[in-house]
């Protein structure tokens, strides 16, 4: 149980164009989502964090008009990275976390998307 | 905002040999510890948890430490084995549904043969 899956696993794109990533988790209802950037060899930097009808909440230093997050329904995120650009290369995780599952302190995390703007 | 300190960034143990990874945190509010494992390209795994009412939990070779007064926060794998290789990271969170995790900056293992 608690399965997040992401789709694409990972996608290549022009500068300047924009991409979407989608985040679902597929055997339980999230009511938060939370969107990661790691960067190779390095930590995994929390971007913002999502509530299921709500605006999400960005950390301080993520451009918001940017990362554009949305979180529609109980079971899927989205990430917009608008206007991309090379140093937007990076991989994508997200994660998810409810009420009633038997830990609801713990997040379960997506495999991750691999982003290389060209 | 929490801040999550975690040395040494790069550890080498003989396959057998105990490894040992600590984290420091900085909010006192912060009352869920867990530690993943993470190999290259792949989304991090659960390997071990602590909730802040507990001062130690262990689960056959891992084990994790948490003194709350310091506020610091230890992974103890004993008998490492070759597969133990990999990226570990700590993280601080308030707990409760919808709270953020503050990781750690890792910490590369290397289990040698």
């Amino acid at each position: 149980g608690a399965v997040v899956s992401q789709h694409p696993s990972w996608v290549i794109c022009k500068s300047g164009t924009s991409v979407k990533i989608e985040c679902r988790s597929l055997d339980f209802q999230a009511t938060t989502m939370f969107w990661y950037r790691q960067f190779p060899k390095q930590s995994l930097m929390l971007m913002a964090t999502s509530n299921e009808g709500s605006k999400a909440t960005y950390e301080q230093g993520v451009e918001k008009d940017k990362f554009l997050i949305n979180h529609a329904s109980l079971t899927l995120s989205t990430l917009t990275v608008t206007s991309a650009h090379p140093e937007d290369s990076s991989f994508y995780i997200c994660s998810a976390s409810a009420p009633g599952l038997e830990s609801s302190y713990e997040q379960y995390f997506g495999p991750g998307t691999r982003l290389t703007v060209t | 905002g929490e801040n999550v300190e975690q040395h040494p960034s790069t550890l080498s143990v003989q396959e057998g040999d105990s490894a040992v990874i600590k984290c420091t945190y900085s909010d006192s509010a912060s009352n869920y510890f867990p530690w993943y494992k993470q190999e290259l390209g792949k989304r991090p795994q659960l390997i071990i948890d602590i909730r802040s009412n507990v001062g130690e939990k262990k689960d056959q070779r891992i084990a994790v430490t948490l003194n709350k007064t310091a506020k610091h926060f230890s992974l103890h794998i004993t008998e490492t084995q070759p597969e133990d290789s990999a990226v570990y990271f700590c993280a601080a969170s308030k707990g409760n549904t919808g709270n953020q995790f503050y990781f750690g900056t890792g910490t590369s293992l290397t289990v040698i043969p």
